[in-house]
Protein backbone atom coordinates (compact mmCIF):
# COMPACT_ATOMS: atom_id res chain seq x y z
CA UNK A 1 0.00 0.00 0.00
CA UNK A 2 0.56 3.77 -0.05
CA UNK A 3 1.33 6.18 2.89
CA UNK A 4 2.53 9.95 3.21
CA UNK A 5 3.17 11.72 6.07
CA UNK A 6 3.58 15.34 6.40
CA UNK A 7 3.69 17.40 9.61
CA UNK A 8 0.00 18.75 10.31
CA UNK A 9 1.07 22.79 10.50
CA UNK A 10 3.30 25.05 9.99
CA UNK A 11 3.65 28.86 11.33
CA UNK A 12 6.41 31.49 10.26
CA UNK A 13 6.91 35.54 9.44
CA UNK A 14 6.76 37.17 6.22
CA UNK A 15 9.77 37.08 4.56
CA UNK A 16 10.77 33.68 6.26
CA UNK A 17 11.75 30.30 4.52
CA UNK A 18 9.98 27.46 5.53
CA UNK A 19 10.16 23.58 4.40
CA UNK A 20 7.43 21.08 4.44
CA UNK A 21 8.80 17.71 4.18
CA UNK A 22 6.90 14.21 2.82
CA UNK A 23 7.97 11.15 3.80
CA UNK A 24 6.19 7.98 2.22
CA UNK A 25 5.92 4.81 2.03
CA UNK A 26 4.91 2.87 -1.27
CA UNK A 27 5.83 0.07 -3.52
CA UNK A 28 6.86 2.04 -6.66
CA UNK A 29 6.09 5.76 -7.72
CA UNK A 30 6.90 7.58 -10.70
CA UNK A 31 7.08 11.33 -9.17
CA UNK A 32 6.34 13.87 -6.46
CA UNK A 33 3.87 16.01 -6.64
CA UNK A 34 2.96 19.11 -4.66
CA UNK A 35 -0.67 21.00 -4.60
CA UNK A 36 -1.68 24.12 -2.49
CA UNK A 37 -5.12 24.44 -1.19
CA UNK A 38 -6.63 27.32 0.09
CA UNK A 39 -9.27 27.54 2.94
CA UNK A 40 -12.64 26.84 0.82
CA UNK A 41 -10.83 26.45 -2.44
CA UNK A 42 -9.66 23.74 -4.87
CA UNK A 43 -6.06 22.20 -5.07
CA UNK A 44 -3.92 23.84 -7.71
CA UNK A 45 -0.41 22.03 -8.90
CA UNK A 46 3.01 23.73 -7.54
CA UNK A 47 5.21 21.29 -8.91
CA UNK A 48 6.42 18.04 -9.75
CA UNK A 49 9.24 15.95 -9.06
CA UNK A 50 9.99 13.04 -11.38
CA UNK A 51 13.53 12.45 -10.70
CA UNK A 52 15.55 12.92 -7.71
CA UNK A 53 17.11 16.38 -7.13
CA UNK A 54 15.69 19.78 -6.71
CA UNK A 55 13.12 21.70 -8.94
CA UNK A 56 12.53 25.71 -8.51
CA UNK A 57 9.78 27.46 -9.67
CA UNK A 58 10.11 30.93 -8.58
CA UNK A 59 9.71 31.23 -4.81
CA UNK A 60 8.98 27.35 -4.58
CA UNK A 61 11.03 24.36 -4.78
CA UNK A 62 10.67 20.88 -4.38
CA UNK A 63 13.36 18.38 -3.88
CA UNK A 64 12.93 14.45 -4.23
CA UNK A 65 15.48 11.55 -3.02
CA UNK A 66 13.61 7.89 -3.74
CA UNK A 67 16.35 6.05 -1.74
CA UNK A 68 15.46 8.47 1.41
CA UNK A 69 12.18 7.84 0.54
CA UNK A 70 11.85 11.17 1.44
CA UNK A 71 11.06 14.88 -0.57
CA UNK A 72 10.23 18.60 0.34
CA UNK A 73 8.78 21.69 -0.64
CA UNK A 74 10.65 24.86 0.26
CA UNK A 75 8.64 28.32 0.42
CA UNK A 76 11.45 31.25 0.08
CA UNK A 77 10.30 34.72 0.67
CA UNK A 78 7.04 34.15 2.40
CA UNK A 79 3.91 36.00 1.52
CA UNK A 80 0.71 36.45 3.74
CA UNK A 81 -1.25 35.30 0.68
CA UNK A 82 1.24 31.51 0.82
CA UNK A 83 -0.84 30.83 4.05
CA UNK A 84 -2.88 27.71 3.02
CA UNK A 85 -2.83 23.84 3.07
CA UNK A 86 0.36 22.33 1.27
CA UNK A 87 -0.32 18.34 -0.05
CA UNK A 88 2.25 16.45 -0.86
CA UNK A 89 0.84 13.13 -3.71
CA UNK A 90 3.04 10.36 -5.31
CA UNK A 91 1.73 9.36 -8.60
CA UNK A 92 1.41 5.62 -8.54
CA UNK A 93 0.70 3.42 -11.89
CA UNK A 94 -2.79 1.95 -12.04
CA UNK A 95 -3.64 -1.01 -14.87
CA UNK A 96 -4.53 1.55 -17.21
CA UNK A 97 -3.54 4.92 -15.79
CA UNK A 98 -1.92 6.39 -13.33
CA UNK A 99 -3.60 7.77 -10.36
CA UNK A 100 -2.05 10.34 -7.31
CA UNK A 101 -2.49 9.10 -3.90
CA UNK A 102 -2.15 12.20 -1.55
CA UNK A 103 -0.76 13.31 1.83
CA UNK A 104 -3.13 14.43 4.48
CA UNK A 105 -1.82 18.13 3.84
CA UNK A 106 0.34 20.67 6.03
CA UNK A 107 -1.49 23.91 7.27
CA UNK A 108 1.21 26.62 6.70
CA UNK A 109 0.40 29.38 8.65
CA UNK A 110 2.42 33.26 7.80
CA UNK A 111 2.25 35.83 10.11
CA UNK A 112 2.93 39.34 9.98
CA UNK B 1 -11.54 28.51 -21.43
CA UNK B 2 -13.38 27.38 -18.44
CA UNK B 3 -10.85 24.91 -17.53
CA UNK B 4 -12.82 22.30 -14.96
CA UNK B 5 -16.51 23.04 -13.93
CA UNK B 6 -19.00 21.54 -11.15
CA UNK B 7 -22.36 21.87 -10.41
CA UNK B 8 -24.07 22.77 -7.74
CA UNK B 9 -21.58 24.17 -5.44
CA UNK B 10 -23.68 23.35 -2.23
CA UNK B 11 -26.33 20.59 -1.57
CA UNK B 12 -28.19 19.58 1.40
CA UNK B 13 -29.61 16.03 0.89
CA UNK B 14 -31.85 13.87 3.40
CA UNK B 15 -30.32 10.17 4.26
CA UNK B 16 -31.53 8.10 1.44
CA UNK B 17 -32.17 10.41 -1.29
CA UNK B 18 -29.83 10.41 -4.27
CA UNK B 19 -28.37 12.88 -6.75
CA UNK B 20 -25.99 13.20 -9.41
CA UNK B 21 -23.02 15.54 -8.96
CA UNK B 22 -21.71 17.33 -12.48
CA UNK B 23 -18.55 17.90 -13.81
CA UNK B 24 -17.62 19.38 -17.24
CA UNK B 25 -14.25 20.20 -18.83
CA UNK B 26 -13.07 22.05 -21.73
CA UNK B 27 -9.40 21.18 -22.19
CA UNK B 28 -9.89 18.31 -24.20
CA UNK B 29 -8.21 16.03 -21.60
CA UNK B 30 -8.63 12.27 -21.32
CA UNK B 31 -8.00 11.69 -17.77
CA UNK B 32 -10.70 12.24 -15.25
CA UNK B 33 -10.71 11.84 -11.76
CA UNK B 34 -13.21 12.41 -8.56
CA UNK B 35 -12.22 12.79 -5.24
CA UNK B 36 -13.75 13.52 -1.93
CA UNK B 37 -11.55 15.65 1.27
CA UNK B 38 -12.97 14.97 4.46
CA UNK B 39 -12.29 18.40 6.93
CA UNK B 40 -8.73 18.29 7.70
CA UNK B 41 -7.77 15.64 5.13
CA UNK B 42 -6.39 14.70 1.99
CA UNK B 43 -7.82 13.92 -1.06
CA UNK B 44 -9.08 10.33 -1.78
CA UNK B 45 -9.65 9.29 -5.22
CA UNK B 46 -13.22 7.74 -5.89
CA UNK B 47 -13.25 7.00 -9.20
CA UNK B 48 -11.34 7.94 -12.53
CA UNK B 49 -11.94 7.68 -16.27
CA UNK B 50 -8.68 7.44 -19.17
CA UNK B 51 -11.37 7.73 -21.84
CA UNK B 52 -15.06 8.01 -22.72
CA UNK B 53 -16.41 4.95 -22.04
CA UNK B 54 -13.65 3.81 -19.88
CA UNK B 55 -14.16 4.25 -16.05
CA UNK B 56 -12.45 2.45 -13.01
CA UNK B 57 -13.26 2.49 -9.03
CA UNK B 58 -10.37 4.70 -7.07
CA UNK B 59 -9.40 3.82 -3.13
CA UNK B 60 -13.23 4.38 -1.83
CA UNK B 61 -15.83 3.91 -4.12
CA UNK B 62 -18.55 2.50 -2.43
CA UNK B 63 -21.67 4.36 -2.34
CA UNK B 64 -21.24 5.96 -6.07
CA UNK B 65 -21.25 5.43 -9.50
CA UNK B 66 -19.83 7.13 -12.65
CA UNK B 67 -20.26 7.42 -16.41
CA UNK B 68 -18.40 8.84 -18.95
CA UNK B 69 -20.37 8.67 -21.91
CA UNK B 70 -18.37 12.23 -23.60
CA UNK B 71 -14.87 13.43 -23.27
CA UNK B 72 -16.17 16.53 -21.32
CA UNK B 73 -17.95 14.93 -18.77
CA UNK B 74 -17.84 13.14 -15.84
CA UNK B 75 -21.06 12.65 -13.67
CA UNK B 76 -20.68 11.31 -10.32
CA UNK B 77 -24.01 9.86 -9.12
CA UNK B 78 -25.28 8.66 -4.90
CA UNK B 79 -27.26 6.40 -5.02
CA UNK B 80 -28.45 6.30 -1.23
CA UNK B 81 -27.36 9.32 0.24
CA UNK B 82 -25.92 8.39 4.37
CA UNK B 83 -24.13 10.79 6.56
CA UNK B 84 -20.49 9.29 5.76
CA UNK B 85 -20.75 10.58 2.59
CA UNK B 86 -21.06 14.43 4.05
CA UNK B 87 -17.74 15.70 1.75
CA UNK B 88 -16.57 18.23 -0.02
CA UNK B 89 -15.99 16.75 -3.88
CA UNK B 90 -13.63 17.41 -6.46
CA UNK B 91 -13.58 16.78 -10.06
CA UNK B 92 -10.35 16.61 -11.94
CA UNK B 93 -8.46 16.29 -15.21
CA UNK B 94 -5.28 15.92 -16.92
CA UNK B 95 -3.42 14.85 -20.08
CA UNK B 96 -1.56 11.56 -19.49
CA UNK B 97 1.40 12.60 -17.62
CA UNK B 98 0.37 16.44 -16.38
CA UNK B 99 -0.80 17.86 -13.69
CA UNK B 100 -4.16 17.80 -12.45
CA UNK B 101 -6.43 20.58 -13.03
CA UNK B 102 -9.07 20.86 -10.08
CA UNK B 103 -12.78 22.16 -10.18
CA UNK B 104 -14.25 24.60 -7.50
CA UNK B 105 -15.59 21.55 -5.51
CA UNK B 106 -19.31 20.45 -3.99
CA UNK B 107 -19.71 20.64 -0.58
CA UNK B 108 -22.38 17.86 -0.16
CA UNK B 109 -23.91 17.69 3.57
CA UNK B 110 -26.38 14.37 4.33
CA UNK B 111 -28.36 15.21 7.40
Amino acid sequence: GQSLEQPSEVTAVEGAIVQINCTYQTSGFYGLSWYQQHDGGAPTFLSYNGLDGLEETGRFSSFLSRSDSYGYLLLQELQMKDSASYFCAVRVPSYNTDKLIFGTGTRLQVFP
Amino acid sequence: NAGVTQTPKFRILKIGQSMTLQCTQDMNHNYMYWYRQDPGMGLKLIYYSVGAGITDKGEVPNGYNVSRSTTEDFPLRLELAAPSQTSVYFCASSNQEGEQYFGPGTRLTVT
